[in-house]
């Protein structure tokens, strides 16, 4: 069946513009996670979507950045006026359940962030 | 909060060895953990995961693990390391109340032929 799917694969993008990353889960999936890629810190978590609940955005480093996540499915994650610090691979994974859970994350192949 | 370490940053082992990665986790309560491998420009692919139901977990390509509470450890081993194996691992732990993933640095593991 079909997996995570993000988008776009790659983006580069200048300092200071927005930019917007798309994340579908797989069908059927209640939980959607982001988390970010970068050499220095490694895999870091961002934000957690759990069915119609409140999101908990405890891992969110900055008001630059939000979340959306529509109809319970696709997840858009918005950066706004973009730093360089921003460049890394944001991923984003789904689960069957959400919460202290063992089912595990999925994940899709992450979208490559370059700021010049 | 929950916090895992792997130890090793770069792991190194020949074709046919035997492939030893370390992972040890901070909660005194045994939580869930996984392990993800990564090849490179892809997502995390989950290897296998502890629920609680037997201390030894096998997973896919061949890899297993042990989880051994007196020492909060859950290492990854193969007995005989094929040069498809070469990716990044990563050991990770579901965070009690906080329902994320916390992730170890990840151990990069070479073979050589």
């Amino acid at each position: 069946g079909a997996g995570v799917s993000q988008s776009p694969s790659n983006k580069v993008t200048e300092k200071g513009k927005d930019v917007e990353l798309r994340c579908d889960p797989i069908s059927g999936h209640t939980a959607l996670y982001w988390y970010r890629q970068s050499l220095g810190q490694g895999l870091e978590f961002l934000i957690y979507f759990q069915g119609n609940s409140a999101p908990d955005k405890s891992g969110l480093p900055s008001d630059r950045f939000s979340a959306e996540r529509t109809g319970g499915s696709v997840s858009t994650l918005t950066i706004q006026r973009t730093q360089q610090e921003d460049s890394a691979v944001y991923l984003c994974a789904s689960s069957s359940q959400g919460g202290m859970s063992n089912q595990p994350q999925h994940f899709g192949d992450g979208t490559r962030l370059s700021i010049l | 909060a929950q916090s895992v370490t792997q130890l090793g940053s770069h792991v190194s082992v020949s074709e046919g060895a035997l492939v030893l990665l370390r992972c040890n986790y901070s909660s005194s309560v045994p939580p869930y953990l996984f392990w993800y491998v990564q090849y490179p420009n892809q997502g995390l692919q989950l290897l296998l995961k502890y629920t609680s139901a037997a201390t030894l977990v096998k997973g896919i390509n061949g890899f297993e693990a042990e989880f051994k509470k007196s020492e909060t450890s859950f290492h990854l081993t193969k007995p005989s390391a094929h040069m498809s194996d070469a990716a990044e691992y990563f050991c990770a732990v579901s965070d009690w109340g906080a329902q994320k993933l916390v992730f170890g640095q990840g151990t990069r593991l070479t073979i050589n032929p």
